[in-house]
């Protein structure tokens, strides 16, 4: 069982649609991430947070918002996405910095029509 | 800056055979070094870490990783592979000075276990 839950596990939303992502974990964890993967192909960095601060924004459209808030939860804010988004996000914890290891969630599978 | 390759996008072994990823990485700085596994819908997990002392690291379901330092590689390795292998497997490089610090994924190897 992952330490770490997303919810929806799939979400289908039309371009003109508002939706969030959400992600928990219970570890203590004090950094939180978001990534972004296209199929057969590696995680791409978008947000972090480090103790329920956004430490990192890799350049990504403001039609995606992060939000903490507290150290067990991180939501994504979806408004007015594009096709080209359609991708599974994953949500990733460590016990603090970036450069340790990170647990993971399944993953929100998300489709835009 | 940080980079990490993995050489080769798909490699096929027998079952019982061993197995071998590759994984090169360049840092400008001590790297950490990580390699995750990835089954079919779900999300990355852990399967072993290089943060400093021993460079011959154990990890989970019988992968093991060695740094080394002077070939800049991280190569994964498992002495018989098992059905349940079959994965995607990432190399992770993690580093960089204070503020500027990167996580890193390879382009990812699948690895196919025949019968």
């Amino acid at each position: 069982d992952t330490e770490v839950t997303q919810t929806p596990k799939h979400l289908v939303m039309g371009m003109t649609n508002k939706k969030s992502l959400k992600c928990e974990q219970h570890m203590g964890h004090r950094a939180m991430y978001w990534y972004k993967q296209k199929a057969k192909k590696p995680p791409e960095l978008m947000f972090v947070y480090s103790y329920e601060k956004l430490s990192i924004n890799e350049s990504v459209p403001s039609r995606f918002s992060p939000e903490c808030p507290n150290s067990s939860l991180l939501n994504l804010h979806l408004h007015a996405l594009q096709p080209e988004d359609s991708a599974l996000y994953l949500c990733a914890s460590s016990h603090q910095g970036i450069y340790q290891p990170q647990h993971f969630g399944d993953g929100t599978r998300l489709s835009i029509l | 800056a940080q980079s990490v390759t993995q050489l080769g996008s798909h490699v096929s072994v027998s079952e019982g055979a061993l197995v071998l990823l590759r994984c090169n990485y360049s840092s400008s700085v001590p790297p950490y070094l990580f390699w995750y596994v990835q089954y079919p819908n779900q999300g990355l997990q852990l399967l072993l870490k290089y943060t400093t002392g021993a460079t011959l690291v154990k990890g989970i379901n019988g992968f093991e990783a060695e740094f080394k330092k002077s070939e800049t590689s991280f190569h994964l390795t498992k002495p018989s592979a098992h059905m349940s292998d079959a994965a995607e497997y990432f190399c992770a490089v993690s580093g960089g000075s204070s503020g500027t610090y990167k996580y890193i994924f390879g382009t990812g190897t699948r690895l196919k276990v025949l019968a």
